[in-house]
């Protein structure tokens, strides 16, 4: 099984929702990833779990709160967004976090603020 | 042909024709490059990989070529087909780091 699965496919939700972004691996990946995809852009690296610890957060605001609770699973959870944070979440994984590891990434979460 | 401006990188190619999509990397200490496919709707799918000792790597159709004098690498894609058609990111990995620094991207258009 080489693959990454997010759920859901699409979230539509207003500004003052919360809701929780999921993600899956069963490959034994002690690495896993959040990334933000606006369209026509590469994606953005927002977290880094490695061993279930949070080991790189790169500046998102306290809106996104990361969870890994346990080495197959990590959430994204979602409060007070803004319609600017609409786009494509993706969830990556790898075995671990080192160069040349390459990252498997799942299909993505549409996300759209209303 | 290619076109830049507002939009993504657009590069057309006929069917059976081979492609080459190009990409500028940005440091000078990277010393991993990768490229991934994004099709529409999906999330972006590893191709093929190249470390920096090397200036060639080769896989089934593509070819993935590194110049580190000008901090330039390619895609080759041979006898482009139309599941090609997708927008393809380099990515690059500064030695020391975890993070992965990914090009602007360009979209393969395959015309039959």
């Amino acid at each position: 099984d080489t693959e990454v699965t997010q759920t859901p496919k699409h979230l539509v939700m207003g500004m003052t929702n919360k809701k929780s972004l999921k993600c899956e691996q069963h490959m034994g990946h002690r690495a896993m990833y959040w990334y933000k995809q606006k369209a026509k852009k590469p994606p953005e690296l927002m977290f880094v779990y490695s061993y279930e610890k949070l080991s790189i957060n790169e500046s998102v605001p306290s809106r996104f709160s990361p969870e890994c609770p346990n080495s197959s699973l990590l959430n994204l959870h979602l409060h007070a967004l803004q319609p600017e944070d609409s786009a494509l979440y993706l969830c990556a994984s790898s075995q671990v976090v080192a160069t040349n590891e390459k990252l498997f990434f799942g299909s993505g979460t549409q996300l759209s603020v209303l | 042909g290619e076109s830049v401006g507002l939009h993504l990188p657009t590069l057309s190619v006929q069917e059976g024709d081979n492609s080459i999509i190009n990409c500028a990397y940005s440091n000078s200490a990277s010393d991993y490059f990768i490229w991934y496919k994004q099709e529409s709707g999906k999330g972006p799918q590893f191709i093929i990989d190249i470390r920096s000792n090397m200036d060639k790597r080769q896989g089934q159709r593509v070819t993935v070529l590194l110049n580190k004098t000008v901090k330039h690498l390619s895609l080759q894609i041979a006898a482009t087909q139309p599941g090609d058609s997708a927008v393809y990111f380099c990515a690059e990995i500064v030695g020391g780091t975890y993070k992965y620094i990914f090009g602007t991207g360009t979209r393969l258009k395959v015309l039959a």
